[in-house]
């Protein structure tokens, strides 16, 4: 089974505080993702990346950035939070899209972040 | 763009069946999935459509029109532990492969 582990499933900060949040996926994706949930927005996507060192920007990366130096693990930085990043965080992963239920995105347990 | 449309909210009594409804617009279709999200939990896979027509999976079936840009998501027999969020998403191939999330139904079911 696929397993996408989050390191931390409930975070309090201070505004201003730095925040690493830090996802580990066991079954060789290249793809990973970040999404952040809240209520009545549904899932929007962060960043991604497709390979080791490589990033792109989702739809909403402002004020967040990411790192991918080992293939199974994906980092989400908060640089400065604030209390609008209060949310929860999902990571995820995938394979390149290569056709049938393979296909499909696979969550981490998903982190709740309070940002005070 | 992307768009992709569900109800809100439904509500069912257990026992009974229920058919939760999506729409999508997208340029680059390849792969209709859906999933099921219980409260303050990641969502989990359950079904995937990429050719029109029915897929069934014990209680829960998925169905998928290309054309239409419509597919439902239809739970029988319904039981309490099925209340959770269903999300639709889309998997684009002129969005860098990346999934496409529907707001998600919530459903609660009734005894």
């Amino acid at each position: 089974d696929v397993k996408v582990t989050q390191s931390s499933r409930y975070l309090v900060k201070r505004t201003g505080e730095k925040v690493f949040l830090e996802c580990v996926q066991d079954m060789d994706h290249e793809n990973m993702f970040w999404y952040r949930q809240d209520p009545g927005l549904g899932l929007r996507l962060i960043y991604f990346s497709y390979d080791v060192k490589m990033k792109e920007k989702g739809d909403i990366p402002e004020g967040y950035s990411v790192s991918r130096e080992k293939k199974e693990r994906f980092s989400l930085i908060l640089e400065s939070a604030s209390t609008n990043q209060t949310s929860m965080y999902l990571c995820a992963s995938s394979w390149p899209s290569t056709g049938g239920p393979g296909n499909t995105i696979y969550f981490g347990e998903g982190s709740w972040l309070t940002v005070v | 763009g992307q768009n992709i449309d569900q109800p809100t909210e439904m509500t069912a009594t257990e026992g009974a069946i229920v058919q939760i409804n999506c729409t999508y617009q997208t340029s680059g279709f390849n792969g209709l999935f859906w999933y099921q999200q219980h409260a303050g939990e990641a969502p989990t896979f359950l079904s995937y459509n990429v050719l029109d027509g029915l897929e069934e999976k014990g209680r829960f079936s998925s169905f998928l029109s290309r054309s239409k840009g419509y597919s439902y998501l239809l739970l029988k027999e319904l039981q309490m532990k099925d209340s959770a969020s269903y999300l639709c998403a889309v998997r684009d191939k002129n969005y860098g492969q990346n999934f496409v999330f529907g707001p998600g139904t919530r459903l609660s079911v009734l005894p």
